[in-house]
């Protein structure tokens, strides 16, 4: 089945530390996304990608990295930078960017003790 | 003003109501309007897809769009305990180098 797969589903880490979250799509998407979800504050954007080797910055893209060296891959690394890391991470894919529907994963819930 | 408004309620109703769920935006040029449902701990996913003004109908959704007054509203009849969910509204314009704008999402708990 044609999707968005997220790993790892939960994932508790120390302050300090790097963490990657996982995010593969077998849809042959071209544009992929990550969004963090807070309770109250509704999706916000952290980074997406329109092509590989291609990203751009969304609305909160600081204290997080990405790559995209593969069209199926676009991987998230949430750095000791960020000051509040402790959210669910989902990732998304579409068609291109803007267009057509989102199709998102199951989401990443990242705690930070 | 954010670009996109929706009540975060949370809204309970019983089984059976009739459930109107809303959006205000500010950005006249948003062409695409879309209702995401999201279930607790899941990822969203797609419920209706819209494009311009009028209403669209799939089975007991109902999504519409009124242009002239920024708004656009999801309608469930005969809601079920398994509507419960989050209901997101999103948006865009629809050209390339621009993202979906979503709403911050509506509660909705259907009681049996």
């Amino acid at each position: 089945d044609g999707g968005i797969t997220q790993s790892p589903k939960y994932l508790f880490r120390k302050e300090g530390q790097n963490v990657t979250l996982s995010c593969e799509q077998n849809l042959n998407h071209d544009a992929m996304y990550w969004y963090r979800q807070d309770p109250g504050q509704g999706l916000r954007l952290i980074y997406y990608s329109q092509i590989v080797n291609d990203f751009q910055k969304g609305d909160i893209a600081e204290g997080y990295s990405v790559s995209r060296e593969k069209k199926e891959s676009f991987p998230l690394t949430v750095t000791s930078a960020q000051k509040n890391p402790t959210a669910f991470y989902l990732c998304a894919s579409s068609i291109q960017l803007s267009l057509g529907e989102l199709f998102f994963g199951e989401g990443s819930r990242l705690t930070v003790l | 003003q954010k670009e996109v408004e929706q009540d975060p309620g949370p809204l309970s109703v019983p089984e059976g109501a009739i459930v109107s769920l809303n959006c205000t935006y500010s950005n006249s040029a948003f062409q695409y309007f879309m209702w995401y449902r999201q279930y607790s701990r899941k990822g969203p996913e797609l419920l209706m897809y819209t494009y311009s003004s009028g209403n669209k109908e799939d089975g007991r959704f109902t999504a519409q769009v009124d242009k002239s007054s920024k708004y656009i509203s999801l309608f469930i009849r005969d809601s079920q305990p398994s509507d419960s969910a989050t209901y997101l509204c999103a948006m865009s314009v629809g050209k390339a180098g621009t993202a979906l704008i979503f709403g911050k999402g509506t509660t909705l708990s259907v009681s049996s």
